[in-house]
């Protein structure tokens, strides 16, 4: 069966510091990947996705990046943190292809911008 | 752009009981596939039920069923034999060409014993 990991759980970050989250899916081969964005109390927005390695796709210009630098790893980053990057980062996954596919979420991270 | 409506930010029912749940999206596309998904406090979403705009029948899960009514754009969640389980944030969930979901602001849902 497939699983998707999300790490770290909790990150509490200075202003202007880097970031670097990670997703990692198991069971599963070239799966689309996508990052999604939850501000507190309100529903998810997507920030990226992709369709396979060095594939990303932005929907939200910011000052946030993705990479994908393997099958079923995928990374967000920032190099200077604002305080409005503050949420919960959620990774998914569905299945390859173009097809209108399932998402499953990852157990998310909680980041919290000071 | 495709939007969807939840507009119902909170409700609260007795455990046993049922409880609907309303979602309404807007699009002009014929294909198109909607969602339901759970947000326990835990904040992982998980996937209530899947429903395919081409077919008629609603979703069933066990004790999750929607009412489909495509003309009227229309997607409700209903949940029968409530249970303290139950209790979690609801997203509605809309997905057309491609994989990209457009989510709903969500219903808190409060089961109550």
């Amino acid at each position: 069966s497939q699983t998707i990991h999300q790490w770290p759980a909790t990150l509490v970050q200075p202003v202007g510091s880097p970031l670097s989250l990670e997703c990692t899916v198991e069971g599963t081969s070239n799966p689309n990947l996508y990052w999604y964005r939850q501000a507190a109390g309100r529903g998810l927005q997507l920030l990226f996705y992709s369709v396979g390695i060095g594939q990303i796709s932005s929907e939200v210009p910011q000052n946030l990046s993705a990479s994908r630098p393997q099958d079923r790893q995928f990374i967000l980053s920032s190099k200077k943190l604002l305080l409005s990057d503050s949420g919960f980062y959620l990774c998914a996954w569905s299945l390859g292809g173009g097809g209108q596919e399932t998402q499953y979420f990852g157990p998310g991270t909680r980041l919290l911008v000071l | 752009a495709q939007t969807v409506t939840q507009s119902q930010p909170e409700m609260s029912v007795q455990e046993a009981e049922t409880v609907t749940l309303s979602c309404t999206y807007d699009t002009s596309e014929n294909n198109y596939y909607l969602f339901w998904y759970k947000q326990p406090p835990s904040r992982q979403m998980i996937l209530v039920i899947r429903q395919e705009a081409y077919k008629q029948q609603n979703a069933t899960e066990n004790r999750f069923s929607v009412n489909f009514q495509k003309a009227a754009k229309s997607f409700s969640l209903k949940i029968s034999d409530s249970q303290l389980g139950d209790t979690a944030m609801y997203f509605c969930a809309f997905m057309e060409y491609g994989n990209k979901l457009v989510f709903g602001a969500g219903t808190i849902l409060r089961v109550k014993s």
